[in-house]
């Protein structure tokens, strides 16, 4: 059973650009959340997302943010007009349900030169 | 808000010494806490779980404890090895019904150094 997957490791953007980030859960999870670890900081939530659902965004930057995770496919986060702030891990992490253990994916490196 | 707060932020000890992370978190109503390791430029590997209901939990050389009435956990590894240098995270998850059910509020992370 393969593990949570995300795409692209690494990315670079230049300022103005859009990023999108990919996450596929675990076969069988139906619930997914996206974490930002910042430099120097902890990770923090961002979004909690069911199949076309978005359960909880109390953590996603009111602008330029926003989180699917449509009935086929991956869990997409996407990241309109990058600045040099928004450089930091995305790590994604799935359950089969909300109250279940959260396995995470290897993340996201964006970098917004 | 939950606060999650980790004591000591670095740590570097010589090989086969035991050792403790502790973990605090300002609300007790909490549905479990979970320790975690991140090594450099890596993602997150779960290493124990504890329910609320259970105050701890051993894998192997790790044992984690909670008190949860006190908001506090403890990570105890034992006979250190070189191999167990990274950052641990501890992450707090709130009760279903509350403002915090489903994520998990971390830590910033001790970072541990075992030096042969």
């Amino acid at each position: 059973n393969a593990g949570v997957m995300q795409n692209p490791r690494h990315l670079v953007r230049r300022r103005g650009q859009e990023a999108r980030l990919r996450c596929s859960p675990m076969k069988g999870h139906s619930h997914v959340y996206w974490y930002r670890q910042l430099p120097e900081e902890g990770l923090k939530f961002m979004v909690y997302l069911q199949k076309e659902n978005i359960i909880d965004e109390s953590g996603m930057p009111k602008e330029r943010f926003s989180a699917e995770f449509p009935k086929e496919g991956p869990s997409i986060l996407r990241i309109q007009q990058v600045v040099r702030g928004d450089s930091a891990a995305y790590f994604c992490a799935s359950s089969k349900r909300g109250s279940e253990t959260q396995y995470f994916g290897p993340g996201t490196r964006l970098l917004v030169l | 808000k939950q606060e999650v707060t980790q004591i000591p932020a670095a740590l570097s000890v010589p090989e086969g010494e035991n050792l403790v992370l502790n973990c605090s978190f300002t609300d007790s109503a909490i549905y479990n806490l979970q320790w975690f390791r991140q090594d450099p430029g890596k993602g997150l590997t779960s290493l124990l779980l504890i329910q609320s209901s259970q105050r701890e939990q051993t894998s192997g050389r790790l044992n984690a404890s909670l008190d949860k009435s006190s908001g506090r956990s403890t990570l105890y590894i034992a006979a250190s090895q070189p191999g167990d240098s990274a950052t641990y995270l501890c992450a707090v998850r709130g009760v279903a019904g509350g403002t915090s059910y489903g994520k998990l509020t971390f830590g910033q992370g001790t970072i541990l150094t075992v030096h042969p």
